[in-house]
């Protein structure tokens, strides 16, 4: 069966410091990959989203940027974070159907 | 553009009361239609979900939702909600030619014990 691992779970970090959040897919080849951002009262918003190897498209403008360097592997990456960084990262993967991860609860002090 | 709106940010029920919770999407061909819950703490997990055939969906733990395509509606419906329902439940919405999942901002369902 297919699962998703999304790590860590929880992170703090100064502004300005680099970010990475790594999330991986097993059981499954060629899987699209998403990263969303959760905001309270907000929903679900698609910061990046992947169909293969080495192809992202961006949703949102913004810090933070996204690369797949492997098939199954989705990385989120920010070179100096900003305190609006904050917030829960889900990574997911899917198509027509959305799996998700644990999540990453990110605060930016 | 699509879109996805829930009507309802918050909603408290007593135990055992008749749960409705509204959503509607904006696109005018064929959709997947989709409600995820997010329990405390746990992540968000698939409900229900409609492709095609009967219009009347049901999911896991009583839920059902059904697809009124004239309404552009898939409202999630529950007989009698328990304390155990808290969670915050997110309608979402494919539009057949597209890989992507359109989500509405949520409902924080508070079931009083």
């Amino acid at each position: 069966s297919q699962t998703i691992h999304q790590w860590p779970a929880t992170l703090v970090q100064p502004v300005g410091s680099p970010l990475s959040l790594e999330c991986t897919v097993e059981g499954t080849s060629n899987p699209n990959l998403y990263w969303y951002r959760q905001a309270a009262g907000r929903g679900l918003q698609l910061l990046f989203y992947s169909v293969g190897i080495g192809q992202i498209s961006s949703e949102v403008p913004q810090n933070l940027s996204a690369s797949r360097p492997q098939d199954r592997q989705f990385i989120l990456s920010s070179k100096k974070l900003l305190l609006s960084d904050s917030g829960f990262y889900l990574c997911a993967w899917g198509s027509t159907e959305a799996f998700f991860g644990q999540g990453t609860r990110l605060t930016v002090v | 553009a699509q879109s996805v709106s829930q009507h309802n940010h918050h909603v408290i029920l007593s135990e055992a009361a008749s749960l409705e919770l509204g959503c509607n999407y904006s696109y005018g061909g064929t959709v997947n239609l989709f409600w995820y819950v997010q329990y405390p703490g746990q992540h968000l997990q698939l409900l229900l979900k409609y492709f095609s055939g009967d219009p009347l969906v049901k999911g896991i733990k009583g839920f059902e939702a059904e697809f009124i395509k004239s309404k552009f509606s898939f409202n999630l419906r529950k007989p009698s909600v328990q304390w155990s329902d808290t969670a915050e439940y997110f309608c979402a919405v494919n539009a057949d030619s597209n890989y992507q999942l359109i989500w509405g901002a949520g409902t924080k369902l508070i079931i009083k014990p």
